[in-house]
């Protein structure tokens, strides 16, 4: 069974403030990453991907992912209010071009950042 | 594009009756998935299909669900009997081949059985 877990939260920081969100998974053959956004009632859309080890910086958002480790982290600088949502990882097999897409999901982060 | 467009948005049926959700995937696009929402077990994916074949299917949680499509352009999920626990939302997404890429989602359906 693929798992992926995320720390349970919820997680309420400062505006301003740098969010940290931390994701691990089972499954060593995952071969990509990502993190989606999901506000209350809408659908999940995707912030970050990421497919090797080291950091990837997009705006305020920072993937890291450590493949020995397991590990995939969003840090999220200068907080807004308007970051408040559910973050969900979720990583993808990859293998051989026939699971593109295919995402194993973490149970999601709850956000807050409060003015 | 317009997106991945999914109808009903909602659907409210009382338990015994057959659903039908709808999806379009993006244009283009060989992969289409059917995923459920729930408080409880979270985003779980149903099924999949590339290029209009089913290709796993394990994540139906059983055989009152049903998914089909006919062509690159439309999908259905079907649940029939229904049943309250079948409550959630229900997204459809879709994706290219091409290797790291990103899965699109619709709007979802949020589906009350009562």
């Amino acid at each position: 069974q693929k798992e992926v877990e995320q720390n349970s939260g919820p997680l309420s920081v400062p505006e301003g403030a740098i969010a940290s969100l931390n994701c691990t998974y089972s499954d060593r053959g995952s071969q990509s990453f990502f993190w989606y956004r999901q506000y209350s009632g809408k659908s999940p859309e995707l912030i970050m991907s990421i497919y090797s080890n080291g950091d990837k910086e997009d705006g305020r958002f920072t993937a890291q992912l450590n493949k020995a480790s397991q590990y995939v982290s969003l840090l999220i600088r200068d907080s807004q209010p308007s970051d408040s949502a559910t973050y969900l990882c979720a990583v993808n097999e990859g293998a051989g071009g026939t699971s593109y897409g295919k995402l194993t999901f973490g149970q999601g982060t709850i956000l807050t950042v409060h003015p | 594009d317009a997106g991945v467009i999914q109808s009903p948005r909602h659907e409210v049926t009382e338990m015994g009756q057959e659903v039908t959700l709808r999806c379009k995937p993006i244009s283009g696009h060989d992969y289409l998935f059917w995923y459920r929402q729930t408080m409880m077990r979270g985003l779980e994916l149903l099924i999949y299909f590339n290029n209009n074949v089913p290709i796993d299917d394990s994540g139906m949680p059983e055989d009152r669900f049903s998914a089909k499509m006919p062509n690159a352009s439309f999908s259905t999920l079907k649940i029939q009997p229904s049943e309250p626990r079948d409550s959630a939302v229900y997204f459809c997404a879709s994706s290219w081949v091409w290797e790291n890429t990103e899965a699109f989602f619709g709007q979802g359906t949020r589906l009350t059985v009562v």
